[in-house]
């Protein structure tokens, strides 16, 4: 049973426009959520993060919105650049056996074309 | 600081060998974990720690064991490798309390022939 889906593995976009990355989950008891993106053999690297109290997130480039009625977050990148190609993951947060873990989605490779 | 290392980066390994990976953070964080990552299935918890002499079970912790008797270090134990342990092993850490974020290691590519 996949809590978190990152349903598209792949997606491909032109260098300054705008990247949409999706992410769904199930569990209504997940109370925070992150996006990592990893580089080929590198480890995953913290990118952005919200609370289930808010609904977005800003930093920079990036921006995480939360739709929790629909149990859907997305990330958008604008503008794209080359170097943003990697793969990124989805997590989400809650606490089980009285410590909290992420549950990360399977990923999803994001392409950036110059 | 070098945050969160990894040793060893590759290793190949017979059915049957045991080995042991080591995880070291200088971060002073009170949380590690252990991670695999194989092709479509994204990152997989196998074992955690909330702190010094104490470890968990995660998502997939068969044939694996784990020690955490420095703050600073988690080991991660294969007794008897067998090829479905052929994966790319993460470790990760954080601090306790409200904060989410884990920061991870480079990886350690593992091959059981």
């Amino acid at each position: 049973d996949q809590q978190v889906k990152q349903n598209s593995p792949s997606l491909s976009v032109q260098e300054g426009r705008i990247s949409i990355l999706n992410c769904d989950y199930t569990n209504s008891m997940f109370d925070y959520f992150l996006w990592y993106k990893k580089y080929p053999a590198e480890g995953p690297t913290f990118l952005i993060s919200i609370s289930s109290i808010k609904d977005k997130n800003e930093d920079g480039r990036f921006t995480v919105f939360l739709n929790k009625s629909a149990k859907h977050l997305s990330l958008h990148i604008v503008p794209s650049q080359p170097g943003d190609s990697a793969v990124y993951f989805c997590a989400a947060s809650a606490r089980q056996g009285g410590s909290e873990k992420l549950v990360f989605g399977k990923g999803m490779k994001l392409t950036v074309n110059p | 600081n070098a945050g969160v290392t990894q040793t060893p980066k590759f290793r190949v390994l017979k059915t049957g060998q045991s080995m042991t990976l080591l995880c070291a953070q200088d971060m002073n964080h009170e949380y590690m974990y252990w991670y695999r990552q194989d092709p479509g299935m994204g990152l997989r918890l196998i074992h955690y720690s909330v702190g010094e002499g104490t470890t968990a079970k995660g998502e997939v912790p068969d044939g694996y064991n784990v020690s955490r008797l420095k703050k600073q270090n988690f080991l991660l134990g294969l007794e008897s490798a067998a090829p479905s342990q052929t994966s790319v092993y993460f470790c990760a850490s954080r601090l306790a309390g409200g904060v989410h974020e884990q920061y991870f290691g480079p990886g350690t590519r593992l091959t059981v022939t």
